[in-house]
């Protein structure tokens, strides 16, 4: 089985910011993991993915995620929010099945 | 460079009538999944297919089905169509060897 659990539905940041969405999972392999943003009304976009190797994950945009086995979580992170950061970002597993996402965290960004 | 194609982008339809969404892979992807995305919901996983055999099976309703073809192309088909069916509608791909999860920007059904 595989889960995801995003903390916080909502998440508020000034313009210039640290952005940081949590992410935990339950995989019963080792799992890969994933970062997709959603804007209002569009797609999933992908971010960044952990597979195998480095720890440190590079996305687009600036985001950035590490995979940390021994907490079994997978945090996004971004040094300075920009306004056209606003979106949903979804946190998602896959082990044996399918992507399996969490429910989403909406990050709002005021200026 | 190419990406996932679904049709169409909205799609109204009354209670109890059918409907048809169409996903055109990325070329070479061996793997197509469909999602079902409720309002303010994260997506639900309904169903996949693997060189154009069922794959995996998730939540999806005994009224959908869904096929893949020769071309890879896959259609959902979504019968006696209910209220709660209005959602988007999320077809993705992806190579066996590589596992990130290309989406489409999805169909918005609307049953009214």
């Amino acid at each position: 089985a595989q889960s995801v659990t995003q903390l916080g539905s909502h998440v508020s940041v000034s313009e210039g910011a640290l952005v940081l969405l949590r992410c935990n999972y339950s995989s019963s392999v080792p799992p890969y993991l994933f970062w997709y943003v959603q804007y209002p009304n569009q797609g999933l976009q992908l971010l960044l993915k952990y597979t195998t190797g480095a720890t440190l994950v590079k996305g687009i945009n600036g985001f950035e995620a590490e995979f940390k086995k021994s907490e079994t979580s997978f945090h996004l992170t971004k040094p300075s929010a920009h306004m056209s950061d606003a979106a949903e970002y979804f946190c998602a597993v896959k082990g044996y099945s399918t992507l399996t996402f969490g429910k989403g965290t909406m990050l709002l960004v005021s200026p | 460079a190419a990406g996932v194609i679904q049709s169409p982008r909205h799609l109204i339809k009354e209670k109890r009538e059918t409907a048809t969404l169409k996903c055109y892979p990325i070329p070479r992807h061996d793997t197509v999944y469909w999602y079902q995305q409720g309002p303010g919901q994260d997506p639900q996983f309904l169903i996949s297919f693997y060189e154009k055999m069922q794959s995996d099976k998730g939540s999806i309703p005994d009224r959908f089905s869904a096929q893949q073809f020769s071309d890879y192309h896959s259609e959902l088909n979504m019968s006696s169509l209910e209220l709660g069916d209005s959602a988007l509608y999320f077809c993705a791909s992806s190579e066996t060897s590589n596992y990130g999860y290309t989406f489409g920007s999805g169909t918005r059904l609307t049953v009214v």
